[in-house]
């Protein structure tokens, strides 16, 4: 069965530093990975997506996420935190095996310190 | 386009209550889902539509629950009788031909407070 995991619940970096928010997923075939953000009281908005290609893909607000097969990973990156990044981000797979379904991680919520 | 619009986007009501929260998709979407989050739980898949059809309920926490969709512009989520332990965050998103390529386009959900 297709399943996401965000192994850290929880995460703190300073303004500036460098953000790496992990997603190891579960798929027999190839998955199609996205990224969503979630500001407080608002609805998720997606970052980016992979479905085929470049296994590093860039997204909106300077996030890039890449795509490894052998970690069956898909780790989100910013090189340099701003304040306004501090939100809960969601990892989802989704694959041609089913109609029109994302299976959602739990979540990781972000906070910057100034 | 002015998104996936949900009301309404807080609703107080008290135990016991029917309780219906709305959702307009994106026009030319085919797909529908409805989402609720909790602390607890996260975000949990409740049902989705293709072409107005309901695809897969398993999701549907009870009998308690139920969901419609009328037409391709309107779906509703009903929950009687309402219950506290209904309190969460309920979303509705949209996508055309399966979220599998494109991903979801998420409304700003409603905020459900049972009293």
């Amino acid at each position: 069965a297709q399943s996401v995991t965000q192994p850290d619940i929880h995460i703190t970096v300073s303004e500036g530093a460098s953000l790496e928010l992990r997603c190891n997923y579960s798929y027999g075939a190839t998955p199609y990975l996205f990224w969503y953000v979630q500001s407080p009281g608002q609805g998720l908005q997606l970052l980016l997506k992979y479905f085929s290609g470049d296994t590093l893909v860039q997204g909106i607000k300077g996030f890039e996420a890449e795509f490894k097969r052998s970690q069956s990973s898909f780790n989100l990156r910013k090189p340099s935190v701003h304040w306004s990044d501090a939100a809960e981000y969601f990892c989802a797979v989704g694959g041609s095996g089913n109609t029109g379904k994302l299976i959602f991680g739990q979540g990781t919520t972000l906070q910057v310190k100034p | 386009d002015a998104g996936v619009i949900q009301s309404p986007r807080h609703e107080v009501t008290e135990m016991g209550q029917e309780v219906t929260l709305r959702c307009k998709p994106i026009s030319g979407h085919d797909y529908l889902f409805w989402y609720r989050q909790t602390m607890m739980r996260g975000l949990e898949l409740l049902i989705y539509f293709n072409n107005n059809v309901p695809i897969d309920d398993s999701g549907m926490p009870e009998d308690r629950f139920s969901a419609k969709m009328p037409n391709a512009s309107f779906s509703t989520l009903k929950i009687q009788p309402s219950e506290p332990r209904d309190s969460a965050v309920y979303f509705c998103a949209s996508t055309i031909g399966g979220g599998q390529r494109s991903g979801y386009t998420f409304g700003s959900g409603t905020r459900l407070t049972v009293v």
